[in-house]
Formats: C-alpha cells, sequence, structure tokens
C-alpha cells in the first residue's frame, strides 16, 4: 500500500517563476493538507482540500493556492516565487467523516524547492 | 493564537542516557498534543499523542504526558539508542476535528554510541 507520495522531490526555480506540486494521498484517504518547512524550523499549515474545497487556510498570501482532483490527489501552486518560498513543502493526507478528521495525518516525504 | 514553544538544539547524548525534550503550548480550550519524529530524507512520522489532560502517550520507549496546569507535553525516554537521532517536533491541534497542526521550530537530537 503506497503511503503519501509527491512530486517531484526536488525542484529549482528563479524568483517570479511560478511553480506546481503534486500529492498523491494514502489509499483511502480524502483529505489533504499542504504545509511548509523552512529549513531549521517547523512545518507551517498552508491549506487543507476537502470534496475539492479548500477547507482551511493558514497565514499565507493568495500567490498559494491549490487544487482537489475528484480521485482525490492535489496540487500545490506558487506564483511569483520569491526567495523566502525556498523550503521543504510537505502534504499530508488523512480520512474525514462526518465532517471532522478521523484519522491521523500521514505525510509524504515532501518536495524541496529552491528559489534562486 | 495556537503556539508551541519547544526547547532550543541541538540535543547530543551518549547511547544508553535519559532523554528529556520540553515542550509548553498555549492554546484555547483543550487541544490535543502530539510529538512527531522526523528521519533524514523522510517526512514526518507520528511518534505519540494524547487528547486530554493526565493522558501518558507511548510508543518506542518514549513517553509524554498531556500536563494542563503546566501547559506542558515534555518527551521522555529512558535509554536513547543511535538510531533515535532524528529530529523531533511537537505540535497541537485543536479539538474541532481539522486536525490543523501547530508545530514547534523541532529539537534535533544526534545520539552518540
Amino acid at each position: 500500500d503506497a503511503g503519501v507520495t509527491q512530486s517531484p522531490t526536488h525542484l529549482i526555480k528563479t524568483r517570479g517563476q511560478q511553480v506546481t506540486l503534486r500529492c498523491s494521498p494514502k489509499s483511502g484517504h480524502d483529505t489533504v493538507s499542504w504545509y511548509q518547512q523552512a529549513l531549521g524550523q517547523g512545518p507551517q499549515f498552508i491549506f487543507q482540500y476537502y470534496e475539492e474545497e479548500e477547507r482551511q487556510r493558514g497565514n499565507f498570501p493568495d500567490r498559494f493556492s491549490g487544487h482537489q482532483f475528484p480521485n482525490y490527489s492535489s496540487e500545490l501552486n506558487v506564483n511569483a516565487l520569491l526567495l523566502g518560498d525556498s523550503a521543504l513543502y510537505l502534504c499530508a493526507s488523512s480520512l474525514t467523516g462526518q465532517g471532522a478528521l478521523k484519522e491521523k495525518l500521514f505525510f509524504g516525504s515532501g518536495t524541496q524547492l529552491s528559489v534562486l | 493564537g495556537d503556539s508551541v514553544t519547544q526547547m532550543e538544539g541541538p540535543v547530543t547524548l551518549s547511547e544508553e542516557a535519559f532523554l528529556t525534550i520540553n515542550c509548553t503550548y498555549t492554546a484555547t480550550g483543550y487541544p490535543s498534543l502530539f510529538w512527531y519524529v522526523q528521519y533524514p530524507g523522510e517526512g514526518l512520522q507520528l511518534l505519540l499523542k494524547a487528547t486530554k489532560a493526565d493522558d501518558k502517550g507511548s510508543n518506542k520507549g518514549f513517553e509524554a504526558t498531556y500536563r494542563k496546569e503546566t501547559t506542558s507535553f515534555h518527551l521522555e525516554k529512558g535509554s536513547v539508542q543511535v538510531s533515535d537521532s532524528a529530529v523531533y517536533f511537537c505540535a497541537l491541534s485543536d479539538n474541532f476535528g481539522n486536525e490543523k497542526l501547530t508545530f514547534g521550530t523541532g529539537t534535533r537530537l544526534t545520539i552518540i554510541p
């Protein structure tokens, strides 16, 4: 059973460019959350998707956007990249039942984004 | 807003030493508390959790007790091994079921033989 898979594993972009990161949740999971982990810091919540809609959002600018597909996979898009967007981006999946999460989060290994 | 304050690292110990990593939190209501571990090149793995006051979470020899009176959730292990070397994160979530996690900054633990 595959866990949470993310692609690509590493990515290098330049300032001003746009990037798309992808996440496939663990089999049977329907909820995807994205986190940003800057070097030497703890992960910070970006947003969460359930039923193809953004359910919660952290304190990130509108340059960060996302999407969830009918097969529950998800994309994170970042526009107008800044040097400060360099970080490890983690995807986590879980199962929601009756509107509340019913199973613990499973994290992927992340995408390391470097902005030059 | 919610926050987690974690013991600054890095922490270096000899094998079989006793480990404590301090964690305190600020939250409204009654959060759930977690310890996650991150091995090099890997994602976060849930180590243990506690969902209410006085609960003790335990796994792989690690323990942490949810102390509401001191708003703490310190991680302990009686005898560490080289394989415990990793980064440890304390985290909390609200109890409204949305499982948005708020993390501490992490503590890098290195165990030397």
